[in-house]
């Protein structure tokens, strides 16, 4: 069963351009949604997260959107360098005391053209 | 550099066979969790250990065993080894347990079954 959906597989954008990475969410329980960045080779990197008492967070470049109504919350990547160019995974996490698990969408991967 | 460490980087083994793959948390961490990601399955949680005593459970096979050390450092244990089992592992650490913390991500394992 996938919990968390994410779209695009796969998104091309020119130097300069905005990226945005969609994901959808079937357990109202999850409070916690980070995105991560995993380059080839690596491990995935926290880039940014976001909790559902607020509909948008921002760092640098990096932005969250969250609407909780809709089950729904997307990366936005402004100004888009080709150092940019990665695979990004949304991800959700209940808070639960006891133990945690993220459970992650399919994974996007961006190509930033110069 | 996350600051979690695993070893081997690269592991190629036969099937049949049985492998250990090991993780140091960073500095201070509590939390070890292991994850798999490999191309039909994407990113999926396997289980989670908090100072020593398993707290979460996901898919994780009967043929996979983990424990957590008092030094905190993690192992994973693959027995009986099949070609389904190649696959990038990795661990990640947080300071705590549940969804209060975030997880930082190791570089990985790559186990390779022949």
């Amino acid at each position: 069963q996938q919990q968390v959906k994410q779209s695009p597989q796969s998104l091309i954008v020119q130097k300069g351009g905005i990226s945005i990475i969609n994901c959808a969410y079937e357990n109202t329980a999850f409070d916690y949604f980070p995105w991560y960045q995993q380059f080839p080779g690596k491990g995935p990197a926290l880039l940014i997260a976001i909790r559902p008492d607020v509909s948008e967070k921002k760092e640098g470049r990096f932005t969250i959107s969250f609407n909780k109504s809709a089950k729904q919350f997307s990366l936005h990547i402004m100004d888009s360098q080709p150092g940019d160019s990665a695979t990004y995974f949304c991800a959700a996490s209940r808070g639960e005391t006891s133990g945690s698990r993220l459970t992650f969408g399919e994974g996007t991967q961006l190509t930033v053209n110069p | 550099d996350s600051g979690v460490t695993q070893t081997p980087k690269h592991l190629i083994t036969a099937t049949g066979q049985r492998v250990t793959l090991r993780c140091s948390p960073r500095s201070g961490d509590l939390s070890v969790y292991w994850y798999q990601q490999s191309l039909d399955q994407g990113l999926q949680f396997l289980i989670q250990y908090y100072n020593g005593e398993e707290r979460a459970k996901g898919n994780i096979l009967e043929r996979f065993s983990a424990q957590q050390f008092p030094d905190l450092h993690s192992e994973l244990n693959l027995s009986s080894l099949e070609l389904g089992d190649s696959a990038l592992y990795f661990c990640a650490s947080s300071p705590g347990t549940g969804g209060l913390y975030e997880q930082y991500f190791g570089p990985g394992t790559r186990l390779t079954v022949t």
